[in-house]
């Protein structure tokens, strides 16, 4: 079965980076396109980031361009996201979702989240 | 950036009845439109991709239509599972805009 599990959160001080890993199993990583979401406390989803199943094309938020990176290892079968200079309003639970179902960006598996507070 | 919106915030309904959300995009996104649903402490699930085409699992009770930029997710005969806070989601040329969702609650 198609299983994501999201690492790496936990409490940053502001102006750190820290790294997120997803773990995918049950499906052929490489095939698919990855996303990550993230929601803040209370609050609804919010589309960060998307790269392609091959790693040629990335997609970014406006509200967080520059500051992060998504990359992946085929070969681990692990995406991942890097948040730079973190900063109070990036406290949220990041959830990595497969995209690609029919060929479309829906995002069809998620993971359970890993949370990131950013406080000093 | 396309910007999504959802009508109404809240909408309360007795168990049985149908509920009609709505989705608008800020510009045409043809059917790149999904629907998500989040029960409380729950990851989101996916209900509604291509407009209207329902994901795998999803009951018959779960009905999407629209495309351009207007939207509708009708859930019929409610059932106590189903009681959550749904999003659209536009995924045109592969960003993924959610809208700010609509909260499904008991009448």
């Amino acid at each position: 079965q198609v299983q994501l599990v999201e690492s790496g959160g936990g409490v940053v001080q502001p102006g750190r980076s820290l790294r997120l890993s997803c773990a995918a199993s049950g499906f052929t990583f490489s095939s698919y396109a990855m996303h990550w979401v993230r929601q803040a406390p209370g609050k609804g989803l919010e589309w960060v980031a998307v790269i392609w199943y091959d790693g040629t094309n990335k997609q970014f938020a406006d509200s967080v361009k520059g500051r992060l990176t998504i990359s992946r290892d085929n070969s681990k079968n692990t995406l991942y996201l890097q948040i730079n200079s973190l900063r109070a309003e990036d406290t949220a639970v990041y959830f990595c979702g497969r995209g690609g179902v029919a060929g479309t960006g829906a995002l069809d598996y998620w993971g359970q989240g890993t949370l990131v507070t950013v406080s000093s | 950036e396309i910007v999504m919106t959802q009508s109404p915030a809240t909408l309360s309904v007795s168990p049985g009845e149908r509920a009609t959300l709505s989705c608008r995009a800020s510009q045409t996104i043809s059917s790149n439109l999904a629907w998500y649903q989040q029960r409380p402490g729950h990851v989101p699930r996916l209900l509604i991709y291509g407009a209207s085409t329902r994901a795998t699992g999803i009951p018959a009770r779960f009905r999407g239509s629209g495309s351009g930029t207007a939207f509708t997710l009708t859930i019929s005969g409610l059932q106590s599972e189903d009681f959550a806070v749904y999003y659209c989601q536009s995924y045109n040329n592969w960003w993924g805009t959610f809208g700010p969702g609509t909260k499904v609650d008991v009448k």
